[in-house]
């Protein structure tokens, strides 16, 4: 069945560092794919989203490309600040919209 | 973006009672609403689909008799957690699907509630 397979943490980085959370997925079809991130006690937000492949979702200076010829769906942040950190969720939705499937999320800690 | 509401926050009940979670989509219809459980550092576990109208579809190993679920409306789902016992205590997350975002599938997520089972 489909899943999500997502780079385990903790990750903790320098503020201005590069982050990469690697996200590979497993699907039949064309699945939709997303960002979640989950700061300290709060419920999920959606981060970017990417609905077929080479889309590129981006927001708050994250970055993921939708890679079907790799099943990937890569986060990406060129500089990392301290209000980044929180748990990050890849997640994927198959293509009849009705199944969600989380990774394990992958906590980040940004030190100044 | 859609918003989806959750109350109440944080809940501290003795064991044995009953705590009730209402989860709300506010600007939108959802026919479908989904309940997780978060334990600490961990992923998000899918409890159950609430679907309007009918009974909620519960994922293997979730005791439905424990774990209410109610969706009385379009707007409106509930869980309740029945006979509380300190092993209860988590995060619980409810979500819903616009019915506009069904194609891609996007989920809007309400702020979680802990529950604490003294």
């Amino acid at each position: 069945g489909d899943s999500v397979t997502q780079m385990e943490g903790p990750v903790t980085l320098s503020e201005e560092a590069f982050l990469t959370i690697n996200c590979t997925y497993t699907a039949t079809g064309y699945p939709s794919l997303f960002w979640y991130v989950q700061y300290p006690g709060e419920g999920l937000q959606l981060l970017l989203k990417a609905t077929k492949a080479d889309d590129k979702g981006s927001n708050k200076g994250f970055e993921a490309t939708y890679r079907k010829e790799t099943t990937s769906f890569h986060l990406e942040k060129g500089s990392v600040q301290v209000s980044d950190s929180a748990v990050y969720f890849c997640a994927l939705s198959d293509n009849t919209g009705n199944q969600f499937y989380f990774g394990t999320g992958t906590s980040l800690t940004v030190i100044p | 973006g859609a918003v989806v509401s959750q109350h109440p926050s944080r809940v501290i009940c003795k064991s044995g009672t009953s705590v009730k979670i209402e989860c709300r989509s506010l600007d939108f219809q959802a026919t479908t609403m989904f309940w997780y459980r978060q334990f600490p550092k961990q992923s998000l576990m899918l409890m159950a689909t609430s679907n309007e109208g009918s009974k909620a579809t519960y994922e293997q190993g979730v005791e439905k008799d424990k774990f209410l679920i109610n969706h009385a409306s379009l707007t409106l789902s509930t869980l309740t957690v029945t006979s509380a016992h300190p092993e209860d205590s988590s995060f619980y997350i409810c979500s819903a699907r616009d019915a506009q975002g069904a194609r891609t599938g996007e989920l809007f997520f309400g702020e979680g509630s802990r529950l604490t089972v003294l």
